[in-house]
């Protein structure tokens, strides 16, 4: 069964530098993934799509780069900001019959400090 | 709607009895998705529906769960004989369509306590 991990469950840093999260995940090949923010209580916000014929995509100073090969997906907050605290969630989606779902993993809670 | 909307936000009921959550999606949004998020957790999937029909619903854990999408806009997820291992936030999300550049967007989720 599909099986996705990120690399940590927390993640420190301090502000205006960069946050780098990991997502790595086995047993099938997605052929889009996403990237979420989920604040607690609430549920999760969409930030970022890559397909699996895109090597980068970015949005503001947010960057996702999506490697077939190794499986793996990075996500970087450049400059990060107190604001930025939050859970993150990879998800990567299924393919053929399975396109509409996606297969989220556990998250990684990003706390930025001033 | 501005965004998706889940009536109620919090539902507390015993154990064996059935309860219905509601999701309104944003106006205009074919796909339809359900999902439950248990403490630490990511999300699960449980149902994706295209217009009124459920294109994926092996998600759903037992015939005790059961969504419905009778007119392509407003879903219900129901679930009979509550366990308290159902006891989770049920979270709703639509998509203008399926794989595009837009994601999908989430309801603040039913939170279900089974006591």
């Amino acid at each position: 069964s599909q099986k996705i991990e990120q690399n940590s469950e927390a993640l420190n840093i301090q502000e205006g530098k960069t946050a780098t999260l990991t997502c790595n995940y086995t047993n099938y090949s997605p052929a889009y993934l996403q990237w979420y923010r989920q604040d607690p209580g609430r549920g999760p916000v969409f930030l970022l799509l890559i397909r699996e014929n895109e090597k980068e995509k970015r949005k503001e100073r947010l960057k996702v780069t999506f490697d077939t090969t190794l499986k793996q997906s990075l996500f970087h907050i450049t400059a990060s900001q107190p604001a930025d605290s939050a859970t993150y969630l990879c998800a990567p989606a299924g393919r053929g019959s399975t396109l509409g779902r996606l297969y989220f993993g556990r998250g990684t809670q990003l706390t930025v400090w001033p | 709607g501005a965004g998706v909307s889940q009536t109620p936000s919090n539902k507390v009921t015993e154990k064996g009895k059935y309860v219905e959550l509601r999701c309104d999606p944003i106006s205009g949004h074919t796909a339809l998705y359900w999902y439950r998020q248990s403490l630490g957790q990511g999300p699960e999937f449980l149902i994706y529906f295209q217009g009124t029909g459920a294109a994926d619903d092996s998600g759903l854990p037992n015939d005790r769960f059961f969504a419905v999408r009778p007119e392509g806009s407003v879903s219900t997820l129901k679930i009979q004989r509550t366990e308290r291992g159902d006891s989770a936030v049920y979270l709703c999300a639509s998509s203008s369509r399926q794989g595009g550049d837009y994601g999908y967007t989430f309801g603040s989720g039913t939170r279900l306590t089974v006591v």
